[in-house]
């Protein structure tokens, strides 16, 4: 199993530039998130999924957008990128319910010029 | 709002020195309580949890300690090594329902001395 995956591993956006950060999963979870890591922040919740065609906004969901087509993709849309959306993000998995392993991929890192 | 506080921000201990990262929750309704463990340029990956109805919970050289009526709980690292030097994120969550969320702790860096 490849695990979580995700693509880009690096991107440089300018303002105002739209992006999809690409996350997939080979283990057949039905929960998806999206975090952003900040320094002095932790790790804070984007959106998620708890199944195909089922999304919800976390904490910190303005300025991006998710779909769920399928099991394993969970793609993340920057629709106009700002200078705030400078961040690590990490995509993450999980069995839904229970006390399930939360599996994270190895993150993208975006800067917005 | 930060529901889980973690300290120090960061922390170098020698070599076989014990390593202690303090957490400190506000939310009663949390019941599951895992620490994460992140390298440079990786993901975090679980490295040991606990559930409230223990004050402890041990796996090789780390070791969760939980007070329920303090609403605290920590890691210790035993023995601390070089390759434990990483990122350790506390977090905790409401186990009810499959859209229970993980609210992380803000990091600690450890570095550990040869």
């Amino acid at each position: 199993n490849a695990g979580v995956t995700q693509t880009p591993k690096f991107q440089v956006l300018k303002t105002g530039q739209s992006m999809t950060l690409q996350c997939a999963q080979d283990m057949n979870h039905e929960y998806m998130s999206w975090y952003r890591q900040d320094p002095g922040m932790g790790l804070r919740l984007i959106h998620y999924s708890v199944g195909a065609g089922i999304t919800d906004q976390g904490e910190v969901p303005n300025g991006y957008n998710v779909s769920r087509s399928t099991t394993e993709d969970f793609p993340l849309r920057l629709l106009s990128a700002a200078p705030s959306q400078t961040s690590v993000y990490f995509c993450a998995s999980r069995v839904a319910g229970g006390t399930d392993t939360q599996y994270f991929g190895p993150g993208t890192r975006l800067t917005v010029l | 709002q930060q529901q889980v506080k973690q300290s120090p921000q960061s922390l170098i201990v020698q070599k076989g020195g014990i390593s202690i990262i303090n957490c400190a929750y506000e939310n009663t309704a949390f019941d599951y309580f895992p620490w994460y463990q992140q390298f440079p340029g990786k993901g975090p990956a679980l490295l040991i949890a606990i559930r409230p109805d223990v004050s402890e919970k041990k796996e090789g050289r780390f070791t969760i300690s939980f007070n329920k009526s303090a609403k605290q709980f920590s890691l210790h690292i035993m023995d601390s090594q070089p390759g434990d030097s990483a990122t350790y994120f506390c977090a905790a969550s409401n186990l009810g329902g499959s859209a229970r969320q993980l609210t992380f702790g803000s990091g600690t860096q450890l570095t550990v001395l040869p």
